[in-house]
Formats: structure tokens, sequence, C-alpha cells
């Protein structure tokens, strides 16, 4: 079955520092891999995009990464501001019929 | 460019009752769809459309309705609400080539139903 998994579910961290989210997935076929940010009472923005061939994308201080045969990804957020907080969703683009699956998300706080 | 628009923000059916839920673009996007998310779920796919005049099933189709008579308009109707259908609703657009399309989805600001 096409999962996408993510952990940790919530992650508390100070203003300033950095952190990591994982992504793991079943999928397949892959087409892309793509991180959204989706803060309280909003619709999910795009932060990155990763095909097959991508290792790594930037997006300012999102730094998302993609191994492919392990199947997994994880974004890295640098200097953590207090607008980081937020739900972080990782979704796995299935390659046959172009079907996107959300994991639930992590959420993270930064506090000051 | 407004982006993706969704009226209304907030409503509470009674069980039995209808309503539509509206979603514009004006980005000129081929395609449009419509998610539900629970809370603490992921987000599932109702129902999408690839053009004018072509809708599909998503994951989740069961108790809703769409049409697209229009490039910028994609209204989902529930017929009958349930509270199962309890959950928040965002139409979102992209402009898509396909399966293998790396295209962006850009996401309306949602609208938060409650079915009691």
């Amino acid at each position: 079955k096409n999962q996408v998994e993510q952990s940790p579910q919530s992650l508390i961290i100070l203003e300033g520092k950095n952190c990591t989210l994982q992504c793991n997935y079943t999928v397949s076929p892959f087409s892309n891999l793509r991180w959204y940010k989706q803060d309280t009472g909003r619709g999910p923005v795009s932060l990155t995009i990763m095909t097959f061939s991508e290792n790594t994308k930037s997006n300012g201080r999102y730094t998302a990464t993609l191994d492919a045969d392990t199947k997994q990804s994880s974004l890295h957020i640098t200097a953590s501001q207090l607008s980081d907080s937020a739900s972080y969703i990782c979704v796995v683009k299935e390659g046959s019929q172009g079907n996107l699956i959300f994991g639930k998300g992590t959420k993270l706080s930064v506090k000051p | 460019n407004a982006g993706v628009t969704q009226t209304p923000k907030f409503r509470i059916l009674k069980i039995g009752q209808s309503m539509t839920l509206q979603c514009a673009q004006d980005m000129n996007h081929n395609y449009m769809y419509w998610y539900r998310q629970d809370p603490g779920m992921g987000l599932k796919l109702i129902y999408y459309s690839v053009g004018a005049g072509i809708t599909d099933k998503g994951e989740v189709p069961n108790g809703y309705n769409v049409s697209r008579s229009t490039t910028e308009d994609f209204p989902l109707r529930l017929e009958l609400a349930a509270p199962s259908q309890t959950s928040v609703y965002f139409c979102a657009s992209s402009y898509s080539t396909g399966q293998g399309s790396t295209d962006t989805q850009y996401f309306g600001p949602g609208t938060r139903l409650t079915v009691l």
C-alpha cells in the first residue's frame, strides 16, 4: 500500500536552533516528492519539489534531501524563526496515475 | 492575482442538509482539486478536474459531487450532509502537463465544515 510516514509527530525547538524532519515512503512507482508548510488555519504552501534524480534542494533556510534508494527524505531548517512554527507535510506523487499521497505532517513549534 | 479563493470560511450544517463549497482561481490553471483534511490525518483527494468539462473521482468521493463548467470555478456539492463529513476542505489548482509533472499546487485558505 502506498504510504508516507513522517517523524516526529511534533517537535519543539528554541528560536535560532536547527532541526531536521523525516519522511519515509513506500509509494511506487515514484514520480516526485514535495514538502509543504501549513500554517495554522491556512492551506499548505509548497517549499520544494524533488524528482528521482535530485538529491538535495534548497529554498532559503529550508533544505530538502532525497534518497530514492532507501525511500527517505528529510527537511532541514536552519536558524529557526518564530514564523517557522507550522506543520510540515511530506507528499509523494505516485508515478502511474499521478496521485499525491500526503503524510500526516510534523507539527513544529519554535519558542523564543 | 487573488490566487485560489474559497467561500465560505466556516459553515455549520445539520444532518441531511446540502450545501455548495465555492472555489475559484485566477491563474488560468488547468488542474483543480478538492481535498479534505481530518484532524491528525493527511489530506485526502475527493475529486479533481483536468480541465473545463472534465472531472474524476479521487480517493474519497462518496457523498460529494463536482462540476467544472469554466476554467476558473470548481464548486464542491455536499448532498445529505453527515457527521462524517465534518472536516476542513481545501481547494487547490495547478498547471500540470500530466502524471510526471512537477507542477506546484496552490491551495486556498480552506472551509471549515461542521455537521451536527
